[in-house]
């Protein structure tokens, strides 16, 4: 059964920094493209980034170009996203997905649990 | 961007019911459209890819439509185990958008 598993949440201060990771399992990591998407509490679901299979495209949303840093591991199936110069505004559960595709955007056909980011003074 | 919009925000139907949720695109997006459900306090899940194709292992009474603009997402005999908000997703550009979802509650 394919797996996506999200670590690295927690509760930051404004302005700081957090590194989120996502380990998957039982598919072949470096086949597919992997998104960032977050979903605030009580809210939808917003896409923030995607890379593709080898890195060589990247993509932001505009909420987080520019302080957001998506990069993966193949060797490790892991896919990493750097959040630099938080907001109160980032607070949300943030899910690791897997594109069907090796470059995407597709469809989105494998989604992790999801880790919780909170920001907050 | 491309703006999707779903409606109805919210429905009520009672088991066996046929539902008819339906999402406009911005622009055409050809068939670049699909379909999501998620379950309180869980992941969403994959039900319609490519507008019409079902995802595998999904259950045939959910089955999409439409092209270019108008897109279309019906649940056939309303299950309890449909209790869910469902959202639509486009992929024709980025960024990739998603509709602001639909809760579907049974009556």
């Amino acid at each position: 059964e394919v797996q996506l598993v999200e670590s690295g949440g927690g509760l930051v201060q404004p302005g700081r920094s957090l590194r989120l990771s996502c380990t998957v399992s039982e598919f072949r990591f470096h086949e597919h493209a992997m998104h960032w998407v977050r979903q605030a509490p009580g809210k939808g679901l917003e896409w923030i980034s995607r890379i593709s299979w080898n890195g060589g495209s990247i993509a932001y949303a505009d909420s987080v170009k520019g302080r957001f840093t998506v990069s993966r591991d193949n060797a490790k199936n892991s896919l990493y996203l750097q959040m630099n110069s938080l907001r109160t505004e980032d607070t949300a559960l943030y899910y690791c997905v897997r594109d069907k595709m090796s470059v995407g955007p597709d469809a989105f056909d494998s989604w992790g649990q999801g880790t919780m980011v909170t920001v907050s003074s | 961007d491309i703006r999707l919009t779903q409606s109805p925000n919210s429905l009520s139907a009672s088991v066996g019911d046929t539902v008819t949720i339906t999402c406009q695109a911005s622009q055409d997006i050809r068939n670049y459209l699909n379909w999501y459900q998620q379950k309180s306090g869980k992941a969403p899940k994959l039900l319609i890819y490519d507008a019409s194709n079902l995802e595998t292992g999904v259950p045939p009474r959910f089955s999409g439509s439409g092209s270019g603009t108008d897109f279309a997402f019906t649940i056939i005999s309303l299950q309890p185990e449909d209790i869910a908000t469902y959202y639509c997703q486009h992929y024709d550009s980025l960024p990739v958008t998603f509709g602001g979802g639909t809760k579907v509650e049974i009556k």
